[in-house]
């Protein structure tokens, strides 16, 4: 199972929008609408912002949303706050191998 | 709320077996996956498999030759075993919880715990 590729690192300034990328293969991202998006502040334990793509968990703002094409995953943050500045991890369900999970690489997200 | 804590030692020697336990709190361990997510330091997270409730299993490739994990569902609890161990299984260990009445996601999680490989 090959991580899922997110770029190192995406900055913006407050108010602007930025999005991450997550790139996988037909046997997880490309096959299946099962990717979620999670949140890490420094020391902590990671936040599902995402999950199915798209959908928003009760309590996360809706300047977080997900998309999906083909092999890539999306997380847009509009309107960008000091307090999005964070770690950002992909994943997604996966049958290559085993039938389990398969993480993204991670992305440090900036606000300047 | 559910509530996920992980306990453990903190330091194990290298070729020994890691162990740790996550206790679950405020819901029932019944009918839920249980999982367990590494991250050595600086880096990134690493899925390294689950239990279901009934005790069914399931592990990441790169790990399932050293990795048991198993349920106690009378204390509530659930299990992670990594023998074997060497420098590069130091990492921050968390343990999570997935519904599979919902999706394949992770919706709650334990603070995580350090530990560290070293003699």
């Amino acid at each position: 199972q090959s991580a899922l590729t997110q770029p190192a690192s995406v900055s913006g300034s407050p108010g602007q929008s930025i999005t991450i990328s997550c790139t996988g293969t037909s046997s997880d991202v490309g096959d299946y609408n099962y990717v979620s998006w999670y949140q890490q502040h420094p020391g902590k334990g990671p936040k599902l912002m995402i999950y199915d793509v798209s959908n928003r968990p009760s309590g996360v703002s809706n300047r977080f949303s997900g998309s999906k094409s083909g092999n890539t995953a999306s997380l847009t943050i509009s309107g960008l706050q000091a307090e999005d500045e964070a770690d950002y991890y992909c994943t997604s369900y996966t049958t290559s191998s085993t039938l389990g999970y398969v993480f993204g690489t991670g992305t440090k997200v900036t606000v300047l | 709320q559910v509530q996920l804590q992980e306990s453990g030692p903190g330091l194990v020697k290298p070729s020994e077996t890691l162990s740790l336990t996550c206790t679950v709190s405020g819901g029932s361990i019944s009918s839920y996956y249980w999982n367990w997510i590494r991250q050595p330091p600086g880096k990134g997270l690493e899925w390294i498999g689950y239990v279901y409730y009934s005790g069914s299993t399931n592990y990441n490739p790169s790990l399932k030759s050293r990795v048991t994990i198993s349920v106690d569902t009378s204390k509530n609890q659930f299990s992670l075993r990594l023998t074997s161990v060497t420098a590069a299984d130091t990492a921050v260990y968390y343990c999570a919880r997935r519904d599979p009445r919902s999706s394949f996601y992770f919706d709650s999680w334990g603070q995580g715990t350090l530990v560290t490989v070293s003699s």
